[in-house]
C-alpha cells in the first residue's frame, strides 16, 4: 500500500500561535487527501477534503479560516491551525487515496493513513 | 450524516476468538471497512467487504455482513497480544458522492494472557 508520512509527529504550542502540519505521500501522486481530527477515545471526524490545485472542501462545522489547508503538489498537503486554543488540542490524521482499484465487486477507493500528529495547545 | 455504532471495549484471553460488532445506517453503502489503530498511530486497513457479499475470510480475519440488519462483524481467530488495539468499522458514503468514509466509534480490544 501507499506510504504516508506526517510531520511533526507531536507538537506543543502556546495558545494564540499557529501550527502547520504536513502530510506527505511518499511513493505515489495523490490528487486527493483527507484531514481528520480525533479526540481522545473518540472516532475520526473528517474535517476537509483536500484536492491538489484547488480549494479544500470543508465539512459542516469546520472553520475554513481557522484550519487552512494547502494542497500545493501531488505529494504534499498542509494543515495550518491558526490562532490555536486549548480546545484545538487533538490528534490530527491525514489520509490519501491511491486512485481507483478495480475489484470483482467494483471500484475500491482505498485510503491510506498517516501516523498522525498530536497537537497540544497550552 | 450517517451513524456507525460499535461497542466501546472488548477483553479476550490470548488464543480465544474476538468478535467485534458494528451497526450502520446507510443502506446504500458499497464498501464496509475494518481499520486497526495502535496507540499513537494512524489507521491500518485490515480488510473490507463489498455490500453484495455476506462473508469474507482473510487468514485469521472473518468479516460477516448482514445487510438486512445493517450489521457488520469482525472475527479474529486465535487472538494474540499484538492484536490489542482500537478497531474501527467504516462505511463508504455513497449518497454524498466522492470517497468519504464514516467511521464508527471504535472498539478497544484488550488481549490478556
Amino acid at each position: 500500500g501507499a506510504v504516508v508520512s506526517q510531520h511533526p509527529s507531536w507538537v506543543i504550542c502556546k495558545s494564540g500561535t499557529s501550527v502547520k502540519i504536513e502530510c506527505r505521500s511518499l511513493d505515489f501522486q495523490a490528487t486527493t487527501m483527507f484531514w481528520y481530527r480525533q479526540f481522545p477515545k473518540q472516532s475520526l471526524m473528517l474535517m476537509a477534503t483536500s484536492n491538489e490545485g484547488s480549494k479544500a472542501t470543508y465539512e459542516q462545522g469546520v472553520e475554513k479560516d481557522k484550519f487552512l489547508i494547502n494542497h500545493a503538489s501531488l505529494t504534499l498537503s498542509t494543515l495550518t491551525v491558526t490562532s490555536a486554543h486549548p480546545e484545538d488540542s487533538s490528534f490530527y490524521i491525514c489520509s490519501v487515496t491511491a486512485g481507483t482499484v478495480w475489484t470483482s465487486g467494483g471500484p475500491l477507493h482505498e485510503q491510506f493513513f498517516g501516523p498522525g500528529t498530536r497537537l497540544t495547545v497550552l | 450524516g450517517e451513524d456507525v455504532e460499535q461497542s466501546l471495549f472488548l477483553s479476550v484471553r490470548e488464543g480465544d476468538s474476538s468478535v467485534i460488532n458494528c451497526t450502520y445506517t446507510d443502506s446504500s453503502s458499497t464498501y464496509l471497512y475494518w481499520y486497526k489503530q495502535e496507540p499513537g498511530a494512524g489507521l491500518q486497513l485490515l480488510t473490507y467487504i463489498f455490500s453484495n457479499m455476506d462473508m469474507k475470510q482473510d487468514q485469521r480475519l472473518t468479516v460477516l455482513l448482514n445487510k438486512k440488519d445493517k450489521h457488520l462483524s469482525l472475527r479474529i481467530a486465535d487472538t494474540q497480544t499484538g492484536d490489542s488495539a482500537i478497531y474501527f468499522c467504516a462505511e463508504k458514503e455513497v449518497t454524498g458522492g466522492g470517497n468519504k468514509l464514516t467511521f464508527g466509534t471504535g472498539t478497544q480490544l484488550k488481549v490478556e494472557l
